[in-house]
């Protein structure tokens, strides 16, 4: 079953922790990105891969960490010097870099206790 | 700067009645407009694209350049359309990325 898969759905973390989210993709895809949604702000680029070992700041990238080893891997780390972690964070991707159609994941709710 | 504004967070209409969700643009040349829609329990989706020109589920969207919107419009609501719409811009800025607005939520009532 091709896709995107998210975990875990559900996280909840102590202020002053990191987290990682994990994002993987057997859809083949060059490009992966990370979304923030909130409510009324709909969703915001966190950083963006467009081919394994590179990466690039997105437009809320402060607070964040990723790394891209593998094609097929995306992992987000939500770090402690983010001020506002609390949030529903998207994982997509696309063939390639910069293309209109994305596939998205279920997404994970981060909720900082 | 590209930006994308959504002016309505919730619009309801009664089935069979039309609809149109509101999308304007910011931005200086030609860009790309998209819909995605969220329905619920499933995931965000692409629904249509301006240069394809086609009707998705009996949605349109015209691009107006002169008033920079990209409206989407149905001339019959139906339950099922309940769901969240995305309108989205693609420009060519570095990265050509996705921008996306706020999102409107559409209820479709019996």
């Amino acid at each position: 079953d091709g896709g995107i898969t998210q975990s875990p759905k559900y996280l909840f973390r102590k202020e002053g922790q990191n987290v990682t989210l994990s994002c993987e993709q057997n859809l083949n895809h060059d490009a992966m990105y990370w979304y923030r949604q909130d409510p009324g702000q709909g969703l915001r680029l966190i950083y963006y891969s467009q081919i394994v070992n590179d990466f690039q700041k997105g437009d809320i990238a402060e607070g964040y960490s990723v790394s891209r080893e593998k094609k097929e891997s995306f992992p987000l780390t939500v770090t402690s010097a983010q001020k506002n972690p609390t949030a529903f964070y998207l994982c997509a991707s696309s063939m390639t870099g910069g293309a209109g159609e994305l596939f998205f994941g279920e997404g994970s709710r981060l909720t900082v206790l | 700067a590209q930006r994308v504004t959504q002016p309505e967070k919730l619009l309801s209409v009664f089935k069979g009645a039309p609809v149109e969700l509101k999308c304007n643009y910011s931005y200086s040349g030609s860009p790309e407009l998209f819909w995605y829609v969220q329905y619920s329990r499933q995931r965000l989706q692409l629904l249509l694209r301006h240069i394809s020109r086609e009707s998705i589920k009996g949605f349109t969207a015209d691009l107006n350049k002169g008033e920079t919107s990209f409206h989407l419009k149905k001339p019959f609501a139906q339950e099922e359309d309940s769901a969240m719409y995305y309108c989205a811009l693609r420009g060519v800025n570095a990265g050509n990325m996705l921008t996306f607005g706020g999102g409107t939520r559409l209820m479709v009532k019996p």
